[in-house]
């Protein structure tokens, strides 16, 4: 795996429907961060796992969105009863112990919009 | 609160001019000050970064410009070439890993 994979790259669901979006990250790679991008702005921080231990979840807007890495490596961000302001980029993004942690690898990003 | 400012939101150069793009900070704890590029359709790439014990770091074109009493880091691409169009981010962390990213600035260098 050359980098970090995230899928569906295009997302579209109806206002109040769930959604799932995945994030490989680099392989041995023990930080996983999600972020969400409007559209003109930059990446706003949601949540931050090292290894399967969520450290912060402070940037989740609501407790509609949940994001879990059960076996420290894949991670779901879950939105639930989606709505029209959840439309935005996500973007996830790892990092290693190597690198310091402080050089995030991000991923293409999930392109989510809620008619 | 908006914890990096930077601009300007747009830019505009030609081919071989240099581009020069701002950010300024308040938080003195910040310790990592990196600079990012995205295209479109894609997500952002680490371009080029510098910690707040040196003033200047080069990187083949890009340039960081570290100005620790006034807070603020510069982003100078030399020899712009049409490839650099793309948005370019200021960032910086806090406390553990946590990022904070400028509003970001479009430059588009014209052939």
């Amino acid at each position: 795996g050359a980098g970090v994979s995230q899928s569906p790259r295009y997302k579209v669901a109806k206002r109040g429907q769930d959604v799932a979006l995945r994030c490989d990250p680099i392989s041995g790679h023990v930080s996983l961060f999600w972020y969400q991008q409007a559209l003109g702005q930059g990446p706003e921080f949601l949540t931050y796992f090292q290894n399967e231990a969520q450290l912060d979840k402070s940037g989740l807007p609501s407790d509609r969105f949940f994001a879990e890495r059960p076996e420290g490596s894949v991670s779901t961000l879950k939105i639930q009863r989606t709505q029209q302001e959840d439309s935005a980029v996500y973007l996830c993004a790892s990092s290693s112990k190597e690198a310091g942690f402080k050089t995030q690898y991000f991923g293409p990003g999930t392109r989510l919009l809620v008619l | 609160q908006q914890q990096v400012k930077q601009s300007p939101q747009s830019l505009i150069v030609q081919k071989g001019g240099i581009s020069i793009i701002n950010c300024a900070y308040e938080n003195t704890a910040f310790d990592y000050f990196p600079w990012y590029q995205q295209f479109p359709g894609k997500g952002p790439a680490l371009l080029i970064a510098i910690r707040p014990d040196v003033s200047e770091k080069k990187e083949g074109r890009f340039t960081i410009s570290f100005n620790k009493s006034a807070k603020q880091f510069s982003l100078h691409i030399m020899d712009s070439q049409p490839g650099d169009s793309a948005t370019y981010f200021c960032a910086a962390p806090l406390s553990g890993n946590q990022f904070y990213f400028g509003t970001g600035t479009s430059l588009t260098v014209i052939p």
